[in-house]
């Protein structure tokens, strides 16, 4: 099973500020990751799929790199409504899993 | 417009057995791939099953399997997820998820339901 390790397990931050969150895999899973944004009371969202590809309707500002074992989700220029828990999934084999999550809060 | 709809969830005594269903819209449901995601109180997301569009492959996580079995009726777009023997670690509100793509599935989920809540407990 390939383990995600996301760091930091809390970002604080404030508006208008960018945000750097990182995805590790225990082992490489080339393109295939997957990053999600979950706010309370609410499922999860798909932001970005295959390291670098944007979901639909998904704003500019979410930028994501990384191939191999080393993922990065920048958000550049946090607004309001980023302020949330984000995940990140692997599909490279089974079983799919996800990282523990990265909260980012407002300072 | 998408829309995934669950339902089943409920209070549970230990070693007991629920299914649970999701009744979807709003897409071709027999052309994708769906997914069981499971998130316990307070704690993050666990991938729990998925099957394919024509329900002939099933794939689990290791901590269900033999215990969960994720099928589907594709002529009532519903997804089911039968648990059985069921324990206090499964306490958790479940998601169905819609898997992007077709014909090539890729295995993320880009519509997610509200979940349903199964609560483990004597």
């Amino acid at each position: 099973e390939i383990v995600l390790t996301q760091s930091p397990a809390t970002l604080s931050l404030s508006p208008g500020e960018r945000a750097t969150l990182s995805c590790r895999a225990s082992q490489s899973v080339s393109s295939y990751l997957a990053w999600y944004q979950q706010k309370p009371g609410q499922a999860p969202r798909l932001l970005i799929y295959d390291a670098s590809t944007r979901a639909a309707g998904i704003p500019a500002r979410f930028n994501g790199t990384g191939s191999g074992t080393d993922f990065t989700l920048t958000i550049s220029g946090l607004e309001p409504e980023d302020f949330a828990v984000f995940y990140c999934q692997h599909r490279n084999n089974w079983p799919l899993t996800f990282g523990g999550g990265t909260k980012v809060e407002i300072k | 417009e998408v829309q995934l709809l669950e339902s089943g969830g409920g209070l549970v005594q230990p070693g007991g057995s629920l299914r649970l269903s999701c009744a979807a819209s709003g897409f071709t449901f027999s052309s994708y791939a769906m997914s069981w995601v499971r998130q316990a109180p307070g704690k993050g997301l666990e991938w729990v099953a998925a099957v394919t569009g024509t329900g002939g492959h099933t794939f689990y996580a290791d901590s269900v399997k033999g215990r969960f079995t994720i099928s589907r009726d594709n002529s009532k777009n519903t997804l089911y997820l039968q648990i059985n023997s069921l324990r206090a670690g499964d306490t958790a509100v479940y998601y169905c998820a819609k898997v992007r793509g077709t014909p090539v599935t890729t295995y993320y989920f880009d519509f997610w339901g509200q979940g349903t809540l199964v609560t483990v407990s004597s």
